[in-house]
């Protein structure tokens, strides 16, 4: 069974456009977290979740906004896509809800805005 | 050979060779670390941690050292197998910041060539 895991995996759409990403996580963890990985293969954090509840809310523009069901799931909510946010997102979880153990990633979604 | 983590440089070693990655941190107060793999197309994978408290870990074929006099962390492979090719990432937890997360590096990319 694959621990972390997010849907789709590929994404193409228009400028302008809402899309979503989901992520679920079967590892029994209580923090979740989006990163994004630009074309130079820097890793950035997003956002984190405990528990359901909003812990890390990096500079990121506000057309992004997460939203977590329940604490094995976390999804990504874009708003108006822009050219800018074509970049792989990768959804993760931790135990503890601290970042001082191992993190289990996602296989990543490809977002290419058009 | 040897290759420091900054601008996502290519590390080209022949099977067999030992692999030495470096990466430096920013915060003289972090306190734990990661390698993290991360082969094309797939999420980044644990490869191994040390905590402050240490300067060298032990894992299977891979080795982390960490000097915090110069902020310098580093990952030695042994025996590198085409396997092993993969962009590797170093990740800090910056916990005086009083903050939950992993700040990663640029990167280095490990190619094994027969």
């Amino acid at each position: 069974d694959t621990a972390v895991s997010q849907t789709p995996k590929y994404l193409v759409t228009q400028m302008g456009n809402d899309k979503s990403i989901k992520c679920e996580q079967n590892l029994g963890h209580d923090t979740m977290y989006w990163y994004k990985q630009d074309s130079k293969k820097f890793l950035k954090i997003m956002f984190s979740y405990n528990n359901k509840e909003l812990i890390i809310n990096e500079t990121v523009p506000n057309r992004f906004s997460p939203k977590s069901p329940d604490k094995a799931h976390l999804n990504l909510h874009i708003n108006s896509l822009e050219l800018g946010d074509s970049a792989v997102y990768f959804c993760a979880s931790s135990q503890e809800g601290r970042a001082s153990t191992e993190a289990f990633f996602g296989q990543g979604t490809r977002l290419t805005v058009v | 050979g040897e290759s420091v983590g900054l601008h996502l440089p290519t590390l080209s070693v022949q099977e067999g060779d030992n692999s030495i990655i470096n990466c430096a941190y920013s915060n003289s107060a972090s306190d734990y670390f990661i390698w993290y793999k991360q082969e094309s197309g797939k999420g980044p994978q644990f490869i191994i941690d040390i905590r402050s408290n240490m300067d060298k870990r032990q894992g299977q074929r891979v080795t982390v050292l960490l000097n915090k006099t110069v902020k310098h962390l580093s990952l030695q492979i042994a025996a590198t197998q085409p396997g092993d090719s993969a962009v590797y990432f170093c990740a800090e937890n910056p916990s005086s910041y009083n903050t939950d997360k992993l700040i990663f590096g640029t990167g280095t990319r490990l190619q094994v060539f027969p």
